[in-house]
């Protein structure tokens, strides 16, 4: 089966480092969403694109995230500086739309932890 | 956004059939009706979803009310595997955007 990549699969850094987090989608699909999860919150979108433009990036904190699709193998997810209540899972997801719905796909997700 | 409500946990003993209830009264008519589910210290992952129409896979069937204001998962036979957060999504074309909102799911525990 295809899969989302997802890099790194942990993370461990300092507080105002800069972090990086990559995902590959599915070769193919035209759709790309980030998410986070924390116990707390739960599941919460970030951004996420369609043919690499960004829809909606309204979840993600604007003054120190930022999500792009350099190209369709390649959604990148960076936080500077990070803080330690940035600790969480990323995921990435990514899935065919062609005017109807589709199922999407995620990858197993970044788990990165800021001290 | 349209919203979804689920229980908050349910019980199923292993290899009997499990139906996972999902209420979502202002479904609008172009929404589609998604189920992930995660497993521990996993990623979500597709389970199945449709329109109006009941559908099939080999994971789950999915059994949608004539007036489309609530859905019901059913897992056939409950294996340990399927022990997992199951989330009930509504996602359409609304602005062309197709973009899942995960509630809080309901935690399935399944008894050996």
């Amino acid at each position: 089966d295809a899969r989302v990549t997802q890099t790194p699969r942990h993370k461990v850094t300092e507080m105002g480092q800069e972090v990086t987090m990559r995902c590959q989608p599915i070769l193919g699909h035209n759709t790309v969403f980030w998410y986070r999860q924390t116990m707390m919150q739960g599941l919460e979108l970030l951004a996420y694109f369609r043919n690499r433009a960004p829809l909606d990036d309204s979840g993600m904190p604007k003054d120190r995230f930022s999500a792009e699709m350099p190209d369709a193998t390649l959604a990148t997810l960076k936080i500077q500086p990070s803080e330690p209540r940035d600790s969480a899972v990323y995921f990435c997801a990514s899935g065919l739309v062609q005017g109807r719905t589709a199922g999407y796909t995620f990858g197993s997700g970044t788990r990165l932890t800021v001290v | 956004d349209a919203k979804t409500t689920q229980p908050n946990s349910m019980e199923s003993n292993e290899e009997e059939p499990v139906h996972l209830p999902c209420n979502h009264s202002t479904i609008s008519g172009t929404d589609y009706i998604h189920w992930y589910r995660q497993l521990p210290s996993q990623g979500p992952e597709y389970v199945i979803h449709g329109l109006t129409s009941n559908v099939n896979n080999r994971m789950a069937s999915l059994a949608i009310a004539e007036d489309r204001k609530s859905s019901t998962l059913i897992l056939h036979r409950a294996t340990l595997r399927d022990a997992a957060v199951y989330y009930c999504i509504l996602s359409g074309s609304g602005a062309g955007s197709y973009q899942l909102t995960f509630g809080k799911g309901t935690k399935l525990s399944v008894i050996p």
